[in-house]
């Protein structure tokens, strides 16, 4: 595709409930980045994907966060029993080969609420 | 550990005038990269630019140019005859070579422009 998308763009959950979001990458690019932007935190990192394997997922905040890749391509970031610190805009970007300084292009975000 | 920061929470400006955002980071490693990214009101993180730490070159864009200083750890950004469109939230942000591919953002500074 042209750029960066992901699904869904709003999503408003109740707390305890699990959610799933999904990042589609630009086509041709290797590796994939999530990161969460939230007021009290800013934009804060959070796992990275160089094809289907996860090399650096130090980010994720807990064992509630889970993320997956497939097929080099879409990759689906999981939230299982979300709380309310949860709520956060989450943006996922790629880039070409994933190596060191690469730029990354983002997608324009799923803004998440949690009540 | 590396880090960015953005001193300049929010500026307002009018039409036309310039305006320099600026951007502090620190790292320990001698190979690190540097970038702007822009988020206009619709959510998306735009890219700017790319600097790496071997290149001190100061480098201009249009309306914009960037000022990359290794001895005082800077780097800013210059609007000239800033306009409406403008008006976003910047981003500044580190990847260091030994760091892997994840970005580290500064806070960011919300720019307004005035008609």
């Amino acid at each position: 595709g042209a750029g960066v998308s992901q699904s869904p763009s709003n999503k408003v959950t109740e707390k305890g409930k699990d959610v799933e979001l999904r990042c589609d990458p630009i086509s041709g690019h290797t590796a994939l980045y999530w990161y969460r932007q939230s007021l009290g935190q800013g934009l804060e990192f959070l796992i990275y994907f160089q094809g289907n394997s996860a090399p650096d997922k130090s980010g994720l905040p807990s064992d509630r966060f889970s993320a997956e890749r497939t097929g080099g391509s879409v990759s689906t970031l999981t939230i299982q029993r979300t709380q309310q610190e949860d709520s956060a805009v989450y943006l996922c970007a790629s880039s070409l080969a994933g190596t060191s300084g690469e730029t990354q292009y983002f997608g324009p975000g799923t803004r998440l609420l949690v009540l | 550990a590396q880090k960015v920061t953005q001193a300049q929470t929010e500026i307002s400006v009018v039409e036309k005038e310039d305006v320099t955002l600026d951007c502090v980071y620190e790292t320990r490693d001698t190979t690190y990269y540097l970038f702007w990214y822009k988020q206009p009101p619709s959510g998306e993180l735009v890219f700017l630019i790319r600097r790496n730490s071997f290149d001190e070159q100061n480098e201009i864009s249009g309306r914009y140019s960037w000022n990359f200083q290794k001895s005082t750890s800077s780097f800013n950004f210059t609007i000239t005859a800033s306009q409406v469109v403008d008006s976003a939230v910047y981003f500044c942000a580190l990847s260091e070579r030994r760091g892997g591919s994840r970005l580290t953002f500064g806070e960011g500074t919300q720019l307004t422009v005035n008609p």
